[in-house]
């Protein structure tokens, strides 16, 4: 079944505690990008890859990480997590970078930082 | 500038009734793709629809349709004789390019609630 797969889907940890959640594709998909999703403000960028070892900063990319080593894989790294970055976080994947094609999301990662 | 608005934070109705949710977005790109996503109370995103800048004619898909009119930079959403399994947050997105790259930029979604 083709989809989108991040882990882990709930997450509570303390301020400063570094974290990171993972995504996966297996649709050989070249683009993937992670957004967070936040009450009154939608989806918002916060890196995108347009391929492996191609990444680049979305809208909102402060306080994040992301790798690109594989196709498949994409993972958020947050070094340092604050209070802020309580949020829910999708991590998607489209075939080309210029392809007109939808994005695939993941289920989704609720992150709550304390 | 890219941008996508949807007015509407929150829309109720009642079952049966033909609801529209409102679109409107901004773009100097010619060639551009608009979307329709679904994010039931379960989270996840679900895909709706695709139309790309150059093709005008509205579409539907059983009780789902879209007008989509460039003239006024629109792309609405009209639920026909909706449904309880109709409520959810909708989000519109665009994507065009932008600063050297293809971006998809998401409105702030309408919150539909279906009552019985």
């Amino acid at each position: 079944e083709a989809q989108v797969t991040q882990n882990p889907r709930y997450l509570i940890t303390v301020t400063g505690k570094k974290l990171t959640v993972t995504c996966s594709q297996n649709m050989n998909h070249e683009y993937m990008s992670w957004y967070r999703q936040d009450p009154g403000l939608g989806l918002r960028q916060i890196y995108y890859s347009m391929n492996v070892e191609v990444t680049d900063k979305g809208d909102v990319p402060e306080g994040y990480k992301v790798s690109r080593k594989e196709k498949r894989n994409f993972p958020l790294i947050l070094e340092s997590p604050s209070p802020n970055q309580t949020s829910l976080y999708f991590c998607a994947s489209s075939l080309f970078p210029d392809s007109p094609y939808e994005q695939y999301f993941g289920p989704g990662t609720r992150l709550t930082v304390t | 500038a890219q941008k996508v608005t949807q007015a509407q934070t929150e829309i109720s109705v009642v079952e049966k009734e033909d609801v529209t949710l409102d679109c409107v977005y901004e773009t100097r790109d010619t060639t551009y793709y608009l979307f329709w996503y679904k994010q039931p109370p379960s989270g996840e995103l679900v895909f709706l629809i695709r139309r790309n800048s150059f093709d005008e004619q509205n579409e539907i898909s059983g009780r789902y349709s879209w007008n989509f009119q460039k003239s006024t930079s629109s792309f609405n959403f009209t639920i026909t004789a909706s449904q309880v399994v109709d409520s959810a947050v909708y989000f519109c997105a665009l994507r065009a390019f932008f600063s050297g790259t293809y971006k998809y930029i998401f409105g702030t979604g309408t919150r539909l609630k279906v009552l019985a």
